[in-house]
């Protein structure tokens, strides 16, 4: 079993729509769980992390954690065309540093 | 405020040749980790420098190596390349603490390997 598994979609929606993008995983130990954003040719830009279970909100973003499903998500709401982009949901914990990435979900928000 | 700088940003190399890959952090962070993406493995984690020590690596072979320099600039060295390591190379920057969960990506240098 893959510490995270991420549903690679690809996801299309109408714009105006909200975008639901989850991953589970399987490790205990994460504590941190963060969401990236990849447009085609770019490196990953982090839209944000949070730590306990619950919710975090930035503007039309909204990061969910529970932690005893281990079950994370990202809504976004009045989805825009340039938000058309693979969404990477990323996990740190333990004893080391290092991320460890779900394989990403393809969404194209169609105007 | 810069950001993390990768170069070059294309790579073609033949099979058995070596490369190197450079890895400019933000200004200010200490740690600079290393990723290979590729379609159908994703992001995956080869090594994290912190203060010129290798503080965490992943499971690559003896191949993969980098160093970090003392103005945390970072390369990456592939040996004997092999058709398989083509793949986009993602360098990320982070101050090192909070276990590195604010940590921002380069463009990533794309390597074919022919």
């Amino acid at each position: 079993q893959k510490e995270v598994e991420q549903d690679p979609g690809p996801l299309s929606v109408p714009e105006g729509a909200i975008v639901s993008l989850n991953c589970t995983y399987s490790n205990s130990a994460f504590q941190y769980f963060m969401w990236y954003r990849q447009y085609s040719r770019k490196g990953p830009e982090l839209l944000m992390y949070t730590y306990s279970s619950g919710n975090k909100e930035d503007g039309r973003f909204t990061a969910q954690v529970d932690k005893s499903s281990k079950y994370i998500s990202l809504f976004i709401r009045d989805s825009q065309p340039s938000d058309s982009a693979t969404y990477l949901c990323a996990m740190v914990g333990g004893s080391n540093y290092k991320l460890t990435f779900g394989k990403g979900t393809l969404l194209t928000v169609n105007p | 405020k810069a950001g993390v700088t990768q170069t070059p940003r294309y790579l073609i190399k033949t099979r058995g040749q070596q490369v190197t890959l450079s890895c400019s952090p933000i200004s200010g962070h200490r740690s600079v980790s290393w990723y290979q993406q590729t379609p159908g493995q994703g992001l995956q984690f080869l090594f994290e420098y912190f203060s010129e020590t290798q503080r965490n690596k992943g499971n690559f072979p003896g191949r993969f190596s980098g160093r970090q320099f003392s103005n945390s600039r970072s390369e990456m060295n592939v040996s004997t390349l092999e058709l398989g390591d083509s793949a986009l190379y993602l360098c990320a920057s982070s101050s090192g603490g909070q276990m590195n969960t604010e940590a921002f990506f380069g463009q990533g240098t794309r390597l074919t390997v022919v």
